[in-house]
């Protein structure tokens, strides 16, 4: 058991740019979970997915993000002509299908100039 | 909508003291699932202890215990014996059962910091 990874750890941009993080969750695990932590917050739910169905969006999710998970394993979160205000660390989670606990990988911090 | 609050930003202890972290929570569903997470500093966040609303019996994880209050909807971590290592933020977060949202519901934090 490897743990859930994320790339690329860290991403800095200029506003206006468009950037993609991946999300390798662990190797059994069906359900994949993106959030979004800002400073001094506790993280926030963006979408999730069980295999590659979509099932879930946040109202936080604004046309500018988009996220995928192809084959039922890792997961893109795109983010389009990037704002300042989506400087934020970006987690992603797995779990289970039949079992509760969610597991978190490193997250990658996104700033935005 | 279902929420949670963390009603301590910051709480300290002393090493091999005993400290409690508290958390409230607002849902009107009669079952669930209650976690603590700790997010040590640059690192990633972990499961902590869980607690599934229909069990009275409170969940014990070594030197991590929970007082779960379901009437009060309060659900507090109490941390015996604390070492530097506990250090962090720590997370409260609520999760519905399967047939609801799968997404948790945190709180805003509560940092501990441990001094030796």
């Amino acid at each position: 058991d490897t743990g859930v990874s994320q790339n690329p750890r860290h991403k800095i941009t200029k506003r206006g740019q468009n950037v993609t993080f991946r999300c390798d969750p662990i190797s059994e695990h069906n359900r994949l979970y993106w959030y979004r932590q800002t400073l001094g917050q506790g993280p926030e739910f963006l979408t999730y997915f069980q295999n590659e169905a979509q099932l879930e969006k946040s109202r936080l999710l604004s046309d500018r993000f988009s996220a995928e998970r192809p084959k039922g394993s890792f997961s893109t979160l795109e983010i389009q002509r990037t704002e300042q205000g989506d400087s934020a660390m970006y987690l992603c989670a797995s779990s289970h299908t039949l079992a509760e606990t969610q597991y978190f990988g490193p997250g990658t911090r996104l700033l935005v100039l | 909508a279902q929420t949670v609050t963390q009603s301590q930003p910051e709480m300290s202890v002393q090493e091999a003291e005993t400290v409690t972290l508290s958390c409230t929570y607002d849902t009107s569903e009669s079952d669930y699932y209650l976690f603590w997470y700790k997010q040590p500093p640059s690192r990633q966040m972990i499961l902590v202890i869980r607690q599934e609303a229909y069990k009275q019996q409170n969940a014990t994880e070594n030197r991590f215990s929970v007082n779960f209050q379901k009437a009060a909807k309060s659900f507090s971590l109490k941390i015996s014996d604390s070492q530097l290592g506990d250090a962090a933020m720590y997370f409260c977060a609520y999760r519905a059962t399967q047939g609801g949202s799968e997404k948790l519901v945190f709180g805003k934090g509560t940092k501990l910091t441990v001094n030796p």
